[in-house]
Parts: structure tokens; C-alpha cells; sequence
């Protein structure tokens, strides 16, 4: 069984610029989370999907994030326009229905310049 | 609100030395702990979790973890350790229904030869 995948492993943009991440969850995974580890610190939750809707958003840090879940399979997690502050690894995790353990992705590391 | 510490940022020791990685957390509801490892280059792979039952749990790799209730710590500890265990581990809490976890800020396990 595939893992938890994500596309690109790594990024570098320029500040001002457009970046979407891309998250395949584990097949038959309704559960879906964002988490982001922003220079060594810990890794923080962005949010959290049930399908294709959003549960829980509480950790976006602004609205230049915009994180989709089309259909409830793969997500996007776009950031528009990129920041500084923005760089760090977005982290993917999924979990099944009633499942307790959140399975992550290797990760994307994003550097804005 | 819940939060994850993990006192010791790096933690060097000798391969076949015991080690012990510290992880406390605050929280005034019942939580559930886990343990996470990641590898160089790879994702964040589940050590052992706590969900009810026996303070005492043992994961993969040789690593077991105990949990303290009253000293509301869940240290992680392996009597012997390898060179591939070299690592860096996350302790990490879950809110009850599990939608969201909360992380320490990781300790990185360096063992020599």
C-alpha cells in the first residue's frame, strides 16, 4: 500500500510569487491535515479536511494560504503571494475514519528568497 | 490548550548506550501521546503511541516510552541504541477526537560510533 505522497520535495520561489503544494493522501483516508515546520521549531497544525470539506483551519496563519480538497482524494495547499516567513517543510498527514494514527508525508521543503 | 516540550534539542551518546529522550506536555484534558521518528530525507514514521491502558508501551525499533500521569511526562527510552537510530524524534499530543496534534519542537538523536 502507497504512503502518504507529496510533490514537489522541494521549492524555491521568490518572494511575491505563487507556490501549490500537492498532497496524496493514503487511498480510503477520509482524513487529511496540513502541518508546517517553519526553521527547526515544532511543527505546527494548519488544518484538517473530513473528504472534501474543511474541519478545522484554525492553524492557517493568513489568507494568503488557500488550502483545497477537491472530491475528497488529493489536496493543494497554495500559498499566493509568497513570504519570507513563509519557508519552511509543509508536512501532509491522512487517517483513516476512525483511525487514531496520522500517517505522514515525507514533506515539501519551501524556501522563499 | 495543549502543548508539547521537549527539553533537549540534540542528545549525542555512544552506539550500544542506553538513551533517554524527554517529552512533557500540558494539557487539563485526557490526551493521547505519541512518538515519531524522521530519518534523513524520509517522512515522519510512528514510533508508539498511548491510548488507554498499560503506562508502558513499546514501539518499533526496541523503543519503549512510559507514561506519567501525574508528572504529566511520556519519555522515550531504548537500553541500547545503533547508529541507525540516529534520528530525529518528535514527541506529540492528540486532542480527544484526534483532529489535531500538537508537537514538540524535536530532538535530535545522534549516536557514534
Amino acid at each position: 500500500e502507497a504512503g502518504v505522497t507529496q510533490f514537489p520535495s522541494h521549492s524555491v520561489i521568490e518572494k511575491g510569487q505563487t507556490v501549490t503544494l500537492r498532497c496524496d493522501p493514503i487511498s480510503g483516508h477520509d482524513n487529511l491535515y496540513w502541518y508546517r515546520r517553519v526553521m527547526g521549531k515544532e511543527i505546527k497544525f494548519l488544518l484538517h479536511f473530513v473528504k472534501e470539506s474543511k474541519q478545522d483551519e484554525s492553524g492557517m496563519p493568513n489568507n494568503r494560504f488557500l488550502a483545497e480538497r477537491t472530491g475528497g482524494t488529493y489536496s493543494t495547499l497554495k500559498v499566493q503571494p509568497a513570504e519570507l516567513e513563509d519557508s519552511g517543510v509543509y508536512f501532509c498527514a491522512s487517517s483513516q475514519d476512525t483511525g487514531r494514527t496520522q500517517y505522514f508525508g515525507p514533506g515539501t521543503r519551501l524556501t522563499v528568497l | 490548550a495543549q502543548s508539547v516540550t521537549q527539553l533537549d534539542s540534540q542528545v549525542p551518546v555512544f552506539e550500544e548506550a542506553p538513551v533517554e529522550l524527554r517529552c512533557n506536555y500540558s494539557s487539563s484534558v485526557s490526551v493521547y501521546l505519541f512518538w515519531y521518528v524522521q530519518y534523513p530525507n524520509q517522512g515522519l514514521q510512528l514510533l508508539l503511541k498511548y491510548l488507554s491502558g498499560s503506562t508502558l508501551v513499546k514501539g518499533i525499533n526496541g523503543f519503549e516510552a512510559e507514561f506519567n500521569k501525574s508528572q504529566t511526562s511520556f519519555h522515550l527510552r531504548k537500553p541500547s541504541v545503533h547508529i541507525s537510530d540516529t534520528a530525529e524524534y518528535f514527541c506529540a499530543v492528540s486532542s480527544y477526537n484526534f483532529n489535531k496534534f500538537y508537537f514538540g519542537s524535536g530532538t535530535k538523536l545522534n549516536v557514534k560510533p
